[in-house]
């Protein structure tokens, strides 16, 4: 059981340029999320998603895009990097209906565009 | 739309002292949950708090939740060096059909001998 694996663990792109950051989980979780992390802002929830082919907008969605094709994959799109997307990048998952909901978070991914 | 205030936000205590961060938040709410992060590491769950009244321990860290107050507290006694980290309070919306997490700024705590 890996739990929530994100890839890369390290990126640097130059403005403009496109990637995808790789989410996924083996837990069977419904409800997973992408998050980014900035010094002094905690958490923003930037995509998530209750099942798959479900995914809706968080509180800074602007410049990514997300897809839910499996249970177990959420794939995050940087469109055209911009410096203001140098982050940390957490996805997470948990169940939705049952449980507790805790969230269980990826190692995270942290991105530098120049 | 749900905010929540972590005070305060950096705590330097000393080993032995015993401290409470706070988390305020603006509406009702199903779930609350404490998370710990060491630098450049990921997020780890402590405690997930239900329903008003609730209590949670785990060593030297007690939780709990008052829902009327909006209002949940993290609990350090008798503090010791490998407690330093950031930690986050997290609040679920109860609204129906509600899964997103809203987190406060974290508190940052260094526990110094």
């Amino acid at each position: 059981n890996a739990g929530v694996t994100q890839t890369p663990k390290f990126q640097v792109l130059k403005t403009g340029q496109s990637m995808t950051l790789q989410c996924a989980q083996d837990m069977n979780h419904e409800y997973m999320s992408w998050y980014r992390q900035d010094p002094g802002m905690g958490l923003r929830l930037i995509h998530y998603s209750v099942g798959a082919g479900i995914t809706d907008q968080g509180e800074v969605p602007n410049g990514y895009n997300v897809s839910r094709s499996t249970t177990e994959d959420f794939p995050l799109r940087l469109l055209s990097a911009a410096p203001s997307q140098t982050s940390v990048y957490f996805c997470a998952s948990s169940f939705a209906t049952s449980g507790a909901g805790t969230q269980y978070f990826g190692p995270g991914t942290r991105l530098t565009v120049l | 739309e749900l905010k929540v205030e972590q005070n305060p936000l950096f705590l330097s205590m000393q080993e032995g002292k015993n401290y409470t961060i706070y988390c305020n938040y603006s509406t009702t709410s199903d779930r609350l949950y404490w998370y710990r992060q060491d630098p450049g590491k990921s997020l780890e769950s402590l405690f997930v708090l239900l329903s008003n009244g609730a209590v949670k321990q785990e060593g030297r860290l007690m939780a709990s939740l008052d829902t009327k107050a909006r209002l949940s507290t993290l609990h350090i006694t008798a503090a010791v060096h490998d407690l330093s980290a950031t930690y986050f309070c997290a609040v679920r919306y109860s609204g129906a059909g509600s899964y997103q997490l809203t987190f406060g700024k974290g508190t940052k705590l260094s526990v110094i001998p």
